[in-house]
This record gives C-alpha cells, sequence and structure tokens, in this order.
C-alpha cells in the first residue's frame, strides 16, 4: 500500500523560506519510472502544481515559481523535501505531495496517490 | 489562472449523465494525454481518469473520459449522490518535461 504524508509549519512569516516534507511509503524513488511531485491548492481555488523529482534525481519546476523552488529527495529516509523562498501571503494554501509512475500503455505520468495535504498560511 | 477551462458547475439528478468539458490548447491537450482528479468535499484529490480515457484500479466504470483535438470531456453516468464533488481536469504542457496544468476545476452537484 502506498501512502504520503506532508509535514511542516502551519503559519509562516512573509519573507521566510517555507520547508515542507514529504514522507512516504510503500514504493521506492530509486526505481526507474517513479516521481514524486507537489501541488498546491489555495482556499477556495483550483490545484496547482509546483515541482517534480525523478527517480534519477533530474527534477522539473512550474515556471512561474521556479526561482523560489527547491525540491530534494532522500532516498535512504523514504522522504522528499520542498523549499519555497520569500513566502508571501498569497503562498497560502494546503500543500500535497504525490506519487507519479510513468504509464508505458498511454506513455504519460500522472498522480496516482495523494498525501492529505498539509495547510500553510503565510502572515505576519 | 488556470491554463485549462471548464465550466464552473454542473449538476444532474441521481441515475442521469452529467459531461464536464476541459479545453485547452495545442500544446497541452493538444499534445499530451489528458488526466481528471475528484475532489471530495475536505480531502485530498484522488485520480480518477489517466492517459485520456484509462480509469485505475478501483474506479467505477461509470466514469469515462474522452478527448478530441484540444477539448477534453469526463463523463459521470449513473449520477450517484457520492459523486458531489469538483472534478479537474489536467495535462502536461509541450512535452512531457512540464509543466503540469490543472483546470479551473467543476464543481458538480447532485
Amino acid at each position: 500500500q502506498i501512502t504520503l504524508k506532508e509535514s511542516g509549519p502551519t503559519l509562516v512569516r512573509p519573507t521566510q523560506t517555507l520547508t515542507l516534507t514529504c514522507t512516504f511509503s510503500g514504493f521506492s524513488l530509486t526505481t526507474s519510472g517513479v516521481a514524486v511531485g507537489w501541488i498546491r491548492q489555495p482556499p477556495g481555488k483550483a490545484l496547482e502544481w509546483l515541482a517534480l523529482i525523478y527517480w534519477d534525481d533530474d527534477t522539473r519546476y512550474s515556471p512561474s515559481l521556479k526561482t523560489r523552488l527547491t525540491i530534494t529527495k532522500d532516498t535512504s529516509k523514504n522522504l522528499v523535501v520542498l523549499t519555497m523562498t520569500n513566502m508571501d501571503p498569497v503562498d497560502t494554501a494546503t500543500y500535497y505531495c504525490a506519487q507519479s509512475s510513468y504509464n508505458w500503455n498511454v506513455l504519460t505520468w500522472a498522480f496516482d496517490i495523494w498525501g492529505q495535504g498539509t495547510t500553510v498560511t503565510v502572515s505576519s | 489562472q488556470s491554463v485549462l477551462t471548464q465550466p464552473p458547475s454542473a449538476s444532474g439528478t441521481p441515475g442521469q449523465r452529467v459531461n464536464v468539458s476541459c479545453s485547452g490548447s495545442s500544446s497541452d491537450i493538444g499534445t499530451n494525454p489528458v488526466d481528471w482528479y475528484q475532489q471530495l468535499p475536505g480531502a485530498a484529490p484522488k485520480l480518477l481518469i489517466f492517459g485520456n480515457n484509462q480509469r485505475p484500479s478501483g474506479v467505477p466504470d461509470r466514469f469515462s473520459g474522452s478527448k478530441s483535438g484540444t477539448s477534453a470531456s469526463l463523463a459521470i453516468s449513473g449520477l450517484q449522490s457520492e459523486d458531489e464533488a469538483e472534478y479537474y481536469c489536467a495535462a502536461w504542457d509541450g512535452s512531457l518535461n512540464g509543466p503540469y496544468v490543472f483546470g479551473s476545476g467543476t464543481k458538480v452537484t447532485v
């Protein structure tokens, strides 16, 4: 059974750096064709993809947030870390991590399993 | 602002069929497969359809997806009360290297 769980601060001050951890089980991020991504959702708004890290350490970022984001992994501890610098109130959202695995039949990546999400408020 | 356009709402009575549309461009839906996610109230999103029309294990066959050109559609047949949720389409933009773009979401009311 694959599970993911996000953790991190619930309150962040403007200009601070946010660090979120995704701890997972049931799969290995050393397995070819596996990735973990981060997606956020501001209150009452749509989902927004942030970043993705692949089994081979390759990474992808949202173009609009690329300069502020860093995604890393620790395969020995089964976790993925997302850092976002220079936080602003507009970054207030629920942040989700999700597992993705490449589907060789339809040749695509989708986010198969999601964590429960962690809510982050940015306020002074 | 979402890249993919969905109607804000859709509704139906139990047993009816509801369709949710998703409009994109040549670089996203026009190039790559479309995925759909269901988000029940207060819950995390769940993958409903991937690769335009594939259902993950455990997803009822009442849910189906299709794509034509730069648009996609999710159909829910035999609508049930537990289908009341927000539905999001998504696709990779450009190559599968990203970004992954979501739709604006459609609230389905039963």
